[in-house]
């Protein structure tokens, strides 16, 4: 049962324009929402995070929105550069209980 | 900058063999989760701890997998025995309970089942 969906497996864009992953999720209980960076042969790192109670955090060039109605966040990078290049996970949370994973949308950035 | 350690970072094995898995997590973090990395589910959850007590291991295939905390500084993941359709990359993760706090991952263990 994936509870936490990312329906786009890659992205592409260009050096300097805005970034947009997106993430849906089916579990209404979800309170804490947060985006992970994976570079290859490494354990993703943590970026962004959000509580259900906010609807946007920023964190320099990191936004996260959220839509609780549509059970829908998203990441935006602007602008991007070439080190932003990752695969970026979405994940979930209830309660401080087990986090759920996304697939991943894996985000090239071209120079 | 304190990290969860995994070891071995990379294990080959032929199938019917036992593979153990372990993770020291960070000091003090509470809570210790394994994850299994897979090209289609993304980072699937297999199982978690919290103060050491084991919360949910439903994403385990319960007849050859296993997990544990022996002490508070480690936790192993066993496959016995494992089987080609294994192979994939397991991640362990280290936290705190109490307020919104993010998990720290390892760097994983590939695991590379013949």
């Amino acid at each position: 049962d994936q509870q936490v969906k990312q329906n786009s497996p890659s992205l592409s864009v260009q050096e300097g324009r805005i970034s947009i992953l997106n993430c849906d999720y089916t579990n209404s209980m979800f309170d804490y929402f947060l985006w992970y960076k994976k570079y290859p042969a490494e354990g993703p790192t943590f970026l962004i995070s959000i509580s259900s109670i906010k609807d946007k955090n920023e964190d320099g060039r990191f936004t996260v929105f959220l839509n609780k109605s549509a059970k829908h966040l998203s990441l935006h990078i602007v602008p991007s550069q070439p080190g932003d290049s990752a695969v970026y996970f979405c994940a979930a949370r209830v309660n401080n209980n087990d986090m759920r994973f996304g697939a991943g949308t894996r985000l090239t950035v071209k120079p | 900058d304190a990290r969860v350690t995994q070891t071995p970072r990379h294990k080959v094995t032929e199938m019917g063999q036992e593979v153990t898995m372990r993770c020291q997590p960070i000091l003090g973090h509470n809570t210790v989760f394994w994850y299994r990395q897979t090209m289609m589910q993304g980072l699937e959850l297999l199982a978690y701890f919290r103060n050491r007590a084991p919360l949910d291991d439903s994403g385990m295939p319960k007849d050859r997998f296993s997990a544990e905390m022996p002490d508070a500084t480690l936790a192993t993941l066993k496959i016995q025995p494992s089987e080609p359709r294994d192979s994939a990359v397991y991640f362990c993760a280290s936290g705190r309970t109490g307020g919104n706090s993010p998990l720290h991952f390892g760097n994983g263990t590939r695991l590379t089942v013949t």
